[in-house]
């Protein structure tokens, strides 16, 4: 398998762009989860789906993200406007939550944020 | 609530000498517990996990963790480091009922040669 993929790997933006990360999760993977990464405030999740489905969205910082999952096998970020507090590593994780599976979460590579 | 507490931000050994990170938890039920990596600009990877059973589990290069239900500890150990094993170490914890992952702050970890 080619593991959970990520694109793009960096982006660079002006202030008040549109901003649309992309997420391709493990086959058979039932969840997906969207991190971000900063040096101050380390790993914090933004919103868990399973089966497609957003469960819990309470990380999401502001309206200005959205998170969508079409299909079980892609799913995207958008931050509209960004901002250069945006500016961070955001991580798709996917993981096989089923009855009996202990869940552990397989990353991708993550994308670069950078906003001007 | 569940939380992880990972007390040192930097850990500095010695090539060959023995490796330990720290890691407390808090769930109110019963614990899946994990350990990832993190190399410079890659994703965080999957090292070992404890689910139930012996309380020493064994993981992926070379790397064990043991299980300490009275201290509430899973703390990650290697008997020999190497300079390849210098990284950021996430510890984590899910309650067995719940599908959210409580990730610790990371430990920076330097080997030197």
């Amino acid at each position: 398998d080619a593991g959970v993929i990520q694109s793009p790997r960096h982006e660079v933006t002006e202030m008040g762009q549109e901003v649309t990360l992309r997420c391709k999760p493990i086959s058979g993977h039932n969840s997906l989860f969207w991190y971000r990464q900063t040096m101050m405030r380390g790993l914090e999740l933004l919103i868990y789906f399973n089966n497609n489905v957003p469960i819990d969205d309470s990380g999401m910082p502001e309206d200005r993200f959205s998170a969508k999952m079409p299909n079980a096998s892609f799913s995207t970020l958008k931050i509209q406007p960004s901002e250069p507090r945006d500016s961070a590593v955001y991580f798709c994780a996917s993981s096989d939550q089923g009855r009996g599976n202990t869940g552990e979460l397989f990353f991708g590579e993550g994308s670069r944020l950078t906003v001007l | 609530a569940q939380s992880v507490a990972q007390p040192e931000d930097q850990v500095n050994v010695a090539e060959g000498n023995p490796l330990t990170v720290k890691c407390t938890y808090s769930v109110s039920g019963n614990p899946y517990l994990f350990w990832y990596v993190q190399y410079p600009n890659r994703g965080l990877q999957f090292l070992l996990k404890y689910i139930t059973g012996d309380n020493l589990v064994k993981g992926s290069y070379g790397f064990e963790a043991e299980f300490n239900k009275s201290q509430t500890s899973f703390h990650l150990k290697k008997p020999s480091a190497l300079v390849s094993d210098s990284a950021l170490y996430f510890c984590a914890v899910r309650d067995r009922n719940d599908y959210k992952l409580s990730f610790g702050a990371g430990t920076t970890v330097t080997v030197r040669a």
